[in-house]
């Protein structure tokens, strides 16, 4: 079934540390995974994705990387600021349709 | 500059009024996604539209509709909104190619139910 599964659901980092989110997906046909950030009240923002031709992707401070063979992805945030406090989703593509981890907040304490 | 703009922001209406929230965009895009979000939760798919073509969710509630009149514009219309129905409602839209990603969120109509 469609199935999306994040962890930790919430975490506590402080100021310049790194942070990993995790993610597994049940659909071995499933070739997209979005990591959107959405901030207290406002809209997901998509901040980084990949295809399941790659096995990792990278922009600035932050990197996607995609185990097609365990089905699972995570995303990785460098030297984390204040700023980056927020919600992260992670999402797969399934068929047409993007189903949606639970959700992560990430809270960054300075 | 928003690309996808959704109107109103916040919409109050009351238990079994009918209310409907529009969505905009700029980007000509085919598909047009609406999605409910409650609290603390994922963004939930309720239907979308590729191009004309209407898509709707197998759990999405008969109390829920949609309406595409033109490329650019996609209403929700909620014809009896229970207490249930408050949430943030957001739409998205995408291209069609690629697998019809990736989309683009709007910044979502908090709808409050009285």
């Amino acid at each position: 079934g469609e199935n999306v599964e994040q962890h930790p659901s919430t975490l506590s980092v402080q100021e310049g540390d790194s942070a990993v989110i995790k993610c597994t997906y049940s659909d071995s046909a499933s070739n997209y995974f979005p990591w959107y950030k959405q901030e207290l009240g406002k809209r997901p923002q998509l901040i980084i994705d990949i295809r399941s031709n790659v096995g990792e992707k990278k922009d600035q401070r932050i990197a996607v990387t995609l185990n097609k063979t365990a089905k699972h992805f995570s995303l990785h945030i460098t030297e984390t600021q204040p700023e980056d406090s927020a919600v992260y989703f992670c999402a797969a593509l399934y068929g047409n349709k993007l189903v949606f981890g639970a959700g992560t907040i990430l809270r960054v304490k300075s | 500059d928003a690309m996808v703009i959704q109107n109103p922001r916040y919409q109050v209406t009351q238990f079994g009024k009918p209310v409907t929230l529009s969505c905009s965009q700029t980007l000509n895009h085919n598909v047009m996604y609406w999605y409910q979000q409650k609290s603390s939760q994922a963004p939930k798919l309720l239907f979308h539209y590729y191009d004309k073509d209407f898509n709707n969710e197998a759990d999405t509630p008969d109390n829920f509709q949609s309406r595409r009149p033109n490329t650019s514009f996609c209403f929700l219309d909620i014809r009896s909104p229970g207490l249930g129905d408050a949430a943030m409602y957001l739409c998205a839209t995408s291209t069609a190619g690629q697998g019809k990603v990736p989309q683009h969120f709007g910044d979502g109509t908090r709808l409050s139910i009285l």
